[in-house]
């Protein structure tokens, strides 16, 4: 059973270029969340999805950021105009029926924007 | 005031050490807690549930005081592979399931 899977595991991108982060979970897992996390600092929480519904985004930033979990293929984290404090690890979670707040997390991608 | 707190360390153990974290939370209403291991670049895993009866799984040990909101781990005997990040992380009441971090403590177990 293959665990949470993140790509890319590392993204360069540009001032003002997009980001496209891609997040498989584990097998029978229905619920996707997103985390970021910044040098020195916790994981914070953007958003919470399950399959074709944004749960919670609260966590978001309410501009450039969206995220999406269609109902074939991985959940999607879109980042638009990237800058440069947006460079950070982007992990990525999902959870099993019944125990939603045990997490088992993907090995994060690492965004670097020039 | 930080909704999770830690001491951020570093706390450098000989090994066969035992050492202590604590983590205080902010939200009286919390409804579960769990530690979380984070070694270096890599994504977070699940330790341990805490339990307000505490717990205990091998070498680690977990409490949990309501009263004073505040959780800790135990770790008995250290060995060189537990050195890496351990992670306060609370659900809120009303957070449905939107676990909140704590940045962590950084444990680093030496010969």
């Amino acid at each position: 059973n293959a665990g949470v899977m993140q790509n890319p595991r590392h993204l360069v991108r540009r001032r003002g270029q997009e980001a496209r982060l891609r997040c498989s979970p584990m097998k029978g897992h229905s619920h996707v969340y997103w985390y970021r996390q910044l040098p020195e600092e916790g994981l914070k929480f953007m958003v919470y999805l399950q399959k074709e519904n944004i749960i919670d985004e609260s966590g978001m930033p309410k501009e450039r950021f969206s995220a999406e979990f269609p109902k074939e293929g991985p959940s999607i984290l879109r980042i638009q105009q990237v800058v440069r404090g947006d460079s950070a690890a982007y992990f990525c979670a999902s959870s099993p029926p019944g125990t939603p707040e045990k997490l088992f997390f993907g090995s994060g991608t690492q965004l670097s924007v020039l | 005031r930080k909704e999770v707190e830690q001491d951020p360390g570093p706390f450098n153990v000989p090994e066969g050490a035992t050492v202590a974290f604590n983590c205080t939370y902010s939200n009286s209403a919390s409804q579960s807690f769990f530690w979380y291991r984070q070694d270096c670049r890599k994504e977070p895993k699940l330790l341990m549930s805490v339990y307000s009866s505490g717990n205990e799984d091998g070498r680690f040990t977990a409490q949990l005081n309501r009263a004073s909101q505040y959780i800790s781990l135990l770790i008995r005997d250290s060995k060189l592979s537990d050195s890496a990040t351990y992670l306060c992380v609370v659900n809120e009441a009303g957070g449905g399931n939107k676990l909140t971090f704590g940045t962590g403590t950084q444990l680093k177990v030496e010969l």
